[in-house]
């Protein structure tokens, strides 16, 4: 199964947009991507899910692209209680992979 | 209200002694799911359970042991053979035992050994 990376961490300020992208180079014609969000001591929870070119939700956009070797996840406009650790998974019937996850942190 | 909960929120395991996490869930889902999570580190998979009385390994399966009796639980033990045990353990479900379905995860268990 493709290996995930994400960036470690990431700042922004209240109002812009977000935008952390994860590489999965050898991802696979059958594996789906899936982000989730984590607050501290909380299991984590579904952001968005795709399989190829933009999906978007009422919280969030991932952009896919042609190749699929890497996504996206868009935030837009976010607020300090966005502050969280950001997962991005690569899966498919068989075998799942998370990232090591991007901790993004919100300013005033 | 539906969903999942573990229990106890902290435990702490003393040497060479067994541990049993509680994991139910009331959303009807087929699949459970335990993970292990280390500061810094992803969700690492230790077992899961597509279905009542069958269950797999994971990428982390030594040192702990599974049971699935019943639909609504799925309880994980952490046993003496795990020598590293401090970690934060999350269990999830799933509608069907596909991994690309959305997991919904419990509030997690923290395990500490004295």
């Amino acid at each position: 199964l493709a290996k995930t990376t994400q960036p470690i961490s990431m700042d922004s300020y209240e109002g812009q947009e977000v935008n952390i992208t994860c590489s999965h180079n050898n991802i696979a014609t059958n594996d789906y991507i899936t982000w989730y969000q984590q607050f501290p001591s909380q299991g984590p929870r579904f952001i968005i899910q795709g399989y190829k070119t933009k999906v978007t939700n009422e919280v969030a956009s991932l952009f896919i692209p042609a190749d699929r070797k890497s996504s996206t996840l868009s935030l837009p406009r976010v607020s300090l209680s966005d502050t969280a650790v950001y997962y991005c998974l690569v899966s498919n019937d068989y075998k799942l992979s998370f990232g090591a996850g991007t901790t993004v942190t919100v300013r005033a | 209200d539906g969903g999942i909960t573990q229990s106890p929120k902290y435990l702490f395991r003393k040497e060479g002694q067994n541990v049993t996490l509680s994991c139910e869930q009331n959303l009807n889902h087929d699949a459970m799911y335990w993970y292990r999570q280390d500061p810094g580190q992803g969700l690492r998979l230790i077992y899961y359970s597509q279905i009542v009385n069958d269950f797999q390994k994971g990428d982390i399966a030594e040192g702990y042991s599974v049971s699935r009796e019943k639909k609504e639980s799925f309880p994980l033990t952490v046993t003496s053979a795990q020598k590293n045990p401090t970690a934060f353990y999350l269990c999830a479900s799933s509608r069907r035992g596909h991994y690309q379905e959305t997991q919904y995860f419990g509030p997690g268990t923290r395990l500490l050994v004295l």
